[in-house]
């Protein structure tokens, strides 16, 4: 069984400071890495998506990167806000249909003012 | 769009009392997947549903859970009996295609004494 692995646990920075959230998978026959982000009391959301052929992808202050063979993510996380405060979780593509996922169990992050 | 609305948003129930669990996909969207959250396991899949019909139940973890989807806008997850190992964060999300994102509801938070 695939095993995902997120590290450091939990996280907490000032604003203005540029993080790296990392994550481990165990094995790396993968479809797909999906990183997502969730509040307190709240459900997650969808923030970046990785096919297995790409390396990376991006959306405004957040880059994630892909390395298949050596079984890892980041989630890089620019000039980070309070607003940023959550928790970021990581999931593995279990199939080609891309709500199939392994979860981490993701890295909580505050960033204070 | 009002997003995935999921029902109750807690539950507290005692042991061996049956427990439904209800969930509305978007409009429009043709697979729904159920997954639990606990602290000790994170994030699980329990089963996905396309166009209604269950594609995938093997992270159901026994008999005593149950899910339908009796059209394409409800879907129920049902215990019977509940036991206190059940208590968890049940999630519904769906998505268009099974190519893109899921979208998450707020979650139905069990507890069972």
């Amino acid at each position: 069984k695939q095993e995902v692995t997120q590290i450091p646990a939990a996280l907490s920075v000032p604003e203005g400071e540029n993080l790296v959230l990392n994550c481990s998978f165990t094995d790396s026959a993968i479809y797909n890495l999906q990183w997502f982000r969730q509040d307190p009391g709240k459900g997650l959301t969808s923030l970046l998506l990785i096919q297995s052929s790409q390396r990376e992808q991006t959306s405004g202050r957040l880059n994630a990167s892909l390395d298949k063979s050596s079984g890892r993510s980041t989630l890089y996380i620019a000039a980070s806000q309070p607003g940023d405060s959550a928790t970021y979780l990581c999931a593995v593509g279990r199939g080609s249909t891309l709500g199939r996922l392994y979860f981490g169990r993701g890295t909580q992050l505050t960033v204070w003012p | 769009d009002a997003g995935v609305i999921q029902s109750p948003r807690h539950e507290v129930t005692e042991m061996g009392q049956e427990v439904t669990l209800r969930c509305k996909p978007i409009s429009g969207h043709d697979y729904l997947f159920w997954y639990r959250q606990t602290m000790m396991r994170g994030l699980e899949l329990l089963i996905y549903f396309n166009n209604n019909v269950p594609i995938d139940d093997s992270g159901m973890p026994e008999d005593r859970f149950s899910a339908k989807m009796p059209n394409a806008s409800f879907s129920t997850l049902k215990i019977q009996p509940s036991e206190p190992r059940d208590s968890a964060v049940y999630f519904c999300a769906s998505s268009f295609g099974g190519y893109s994102p899921l979208h998450f509801g707020n979650g139905t938070r069990l507890t069972v004494t």
